[in-house]
């Protein structure tokens, strides 16, 4: 079975710029959540989607936002980037059947976007 | 608020010397507690999950225990490729989609 996808691998974008980031699930994982990694911050979660409506969302300005396709991939994006964007972005997919949430997230490798 | 922190901040062993890893959470309503283990570079790898106190699961040379404040990641005999950084990540509240990640323990193992 593929593990989770993220796409690309490496970016980087000047000050002011946008970006956006891709994941694929796990196939038969409907649940996808964001996280940012820094090294001063560590795993920070941005946001958790679920069958196309975002469920829950941490502390990060709205300039980072998401959405959820109905095939269960997901795309990030920031708007306006900032130097303090730079990190390592990762998707993590687990399997929700209805009535029933299974807890363990699976990540993918991960984005490094580097803002210049 | 919902905490996690672990200990050390980093740990360096020889090969063959046992150790153990510590998570502590303050959280409401724990629903489960997960490790997980990063190579540099690459994304968290699971490792465990643990939902009650008194509950513990092994793999090779790795075993987690859980009590009602912290979990423990023993590690007997460790080899110079268990050399990564392990993370502790709770899931809490009544939601329970929110998962709390710990800073994190970057281990060494020299062979």
């Amino acid at each position: 079975k593929a593990g989770v996808t993220q796409t690309p691998r490496y970016l980087i974008k000047t000050r002011g710029q946008q970006v956006t980031l891709s994941c694929s699930p796990i196939s038969g994982h409907r649940s996808v959540s964001w996280y940012q990694q820094t090294p001063g911050q560590g795993l920070q979660f941005l946001f958790e989607y679920f069958s196309e409506t975002q469920r829950n969302k941490g502390n990060f300005p709205g300039r980072f936002s998401g959405r959820q396709f109905s095939n269960s991939r997901s795309e990030m994006n920031v708007s306006t980037l900032e130097l303090g964007d730079s990190a390592l972005y990762l998707c993590a997919s687990r399997m929700n059947a209805a009535g029933v949430s299974y807890n363990e997230q699976f990540f993918g490798p991960g984005t490094r976007l580097t803002v210049l | 608020e919902d905490q996690v922190t672990q200990s050390p901040e980093a740990l360096r062993l020889q090969e063959g010397e046992s150790s153990s890893l510590n998570c502590s959470y303050t959280v409401s309503g724990l629903r489960g507690l997960f490790w997980y283990r990063q190579d540099p570079g690459k994304g968290p790898e699971f490792l465990f999950t643990l939902y009650s106190a008194g509950e513990e699961k092994e793999k090779e040379r790795l075993k987690a225990t859980l009590t009602k404040k912290e979990s423990f990641l023993h590690i007997t005999a460790p080899k110079p490729e268990d050399s990564a950084t392990y993370l502790c990540a709770v899931q809490a509240g009544n939601y329970g989609q929110n998962f709390v990640f710990g800073p994190g323990t970057r281990l060494s193992v020299l062979p």
